[in-house]
């Protein structure tokens, strides 16, 4: 079956470190995006692609760095710089275009140590 | 700028009853799209509607109707006979184009509790 696979499910951060938080999809879509998710705020984006070797900031990509080397795969890593990283990160793809529902991954849940 | 408002937090039922969950939203464009979308507590956000902004025709699937009003920028979400596996957050958003690129701008969410 096709699907968006992110992992792990859960992730702790130690302060000073970066980590990496994984997003696989065998949907064939050229788009991907990653959010971050408070407590009561909602989905909010913080990076999105819409082919290889190609992306763009979001709302929120302070702290946050991204790469797309394949179409199946669009890594985020939270850097130190973040100092709020605890929260629950949830990736989607999409064929592109405005009328395209975004389907959407499990979900990391990030926690500092 | 875009933005999606779902004014209630927090929504407790019964089994049995109707709930509606409200979408007011903004935009300056003139050709739109609007989704909902639920989050259970597994975490996964499940597509439920796509709406677009030249069809106010409403639309009913099973338990789950949706009412589209261009004119007071609501795209309004009922369940008929809510049961306990309604329970989840519901999420309404709305498409934009940002640089040429499409995205989604989500509303924070509405949590519905239903108790047997």
């Amino acid at each position: 079956d096709g699907g968006i696979t992110q992992s792990p499910k859960y992730l702790f951060r130690k302060e000073g470190q970066n980590v990496t938080l994984s997003c696989e999809q065998n949907l064939n879509h050229d788009a991907m995006y990653w959010y971050r998710q408070d407590p009561g705020q909602g989905l909010r984006l913080i990076y999105y692609s819409q082919i290889v070797n190609d992306f763009q900031k979001g709302d929120i990509a302070e702290g946050y760095s991204v790469s797309r080397e394949k179409k199946e795969s669009f890594p985020l890593t939270v850097t130190s710089a973040q100092k709020n990283p605890t929260a629950f990160y949830l990736c989607a793809s999409n064929i592109p275009g405005g009328d395209q529902p975004q389907h959407f991954g499990d979900g990391t849940r990030l926690s500092i140590l | 700028a875009q933005k999606v408002t779902q004014a209630q937090t927090e929504i407790s039922v019964v089994e049995k009853e109707d709930v509606t969950l409200d979408c007011v939203y903004e935009t300056r464009d003139t050709t739109y799209y609007l989704f909902w979308y639920k989050q259970p507590p597994s975490g996964e956000l499940v597509f439920l509607i796509r709406r677009n902004s030249f069809d106010e025709q409403n639309e009913i699937s099973g338990r789950y109707s949706w009412n589209f009003q261009k004119s007071t920028s609501s795209f309004n979400f009922t369940i008929t006979a809510s049961q306990v596996v309604d329970s989840a957050v519901y999420f309404c958003a709305l498409s934009g184009l940002i640089s040429g690129y499409s995205t989604l701008t989500f509303g924070k969410g509405t949590m519905l509790l239903v108790s047997p």
